[in-house]
């Protein structure tokens, strides 16, 4: 399967910017997102970009996406201790529009 | 409210006992899904399914099988669990295959001794 790969922690400060990010494989993606999780709680989409698009903005929530380094990012502005969680990059393979791949997941850790 | 749910959402069992995972959406979704969900891999996929009685593997389908009799329901059966099926699985489903975004169920804490 095609590979997605993010680093696995992130510490930042409560206030200042966060930035996570994604590097994948598949030259064919159609969307590639970005998920939350909380622990012990399920997948929350926090926000997706079609792969034909540079970058989307969401209130605080900015995503970057490079086709041709095939790099993802997503940048929390103001981050607040309610930020602190697992974030998942993840894109839908153009080659099967059934499949998805996760990356391994971003801890992010916010102190007061 | 649109959902998917899991049934059980923890479960202990030993190898060997048979077991299902039953989920369910109220989306009238065509396509559904199930992944596991292991410390530093992420979320992998084991099966999917584009409509009723249509189903495929996904990267890491062995020792699991499903089925789709009904639209809403896709259960995820171990015929013969071994310990290195314990993991945190997710049920998932979407409009159809050229659908943006997944729902995901609560998740299942499966631990097999």
């Amino acid at each position: 399967g095609e590979d997605v790969e993010q680093s696995l922690f992130l510490s930042v400060r409560e206030g200042d910017s966060s930035v996570i990010n994604c590097t994948y494989t598949d030259s064919s993606s159609t969307y590639l997102y970005w998920y939350k999780q909380e622990p012990g709680a399920g997948l929350q989409l926090l926000t997706y970009i079609f792969s034909n698009m540079d970058m989307k903005q969401d209130q605080r929530l900015t995503v970057l996406l490079n086709k041709k380094d095939k790099h993802l990012s997503l940048r929390i502005a103001d981050t607040q201790t309610g930020d602190s969680a697992i974030y998942f990059c993840a894109e839908k393979s153009g080659n099967n529009f059934n499949k998805f791949y996760f990356g391994s997941g971003t801890k992010l850790n916010v102190k007061p | 409210e649109a959902q998917v749910t899991q049934n059980p959402r923890y479960l202990i069992t030993v190898t060997g006992k048979k077991l299902t995972v039953t989920c369910s959406q109220n989306m009238n979704h065509e396509y559904m899904s199930w992944y596991r969900q292991d410390p530093g891999l992420g979320l992998r996929q084991i099966y999917y399914s584009m409509n009723v009685e249509v189903t495929d593997k996904g990267d890491v389908p062995e020792g699991y099988k499903v089925s789709r009799k009904e639209k809403r329901n896709f259960p995820l059966i171990l015929e013969s669990p071994s310990p290195n099926q314990t993991s945190l699985y997710f049920c998932a489903s979407t409009a159809g295959a050229l659908s943006y975004e997944q729902y995901f169920g609560p998740g299942t804490r499966l631990t097999v001794t």
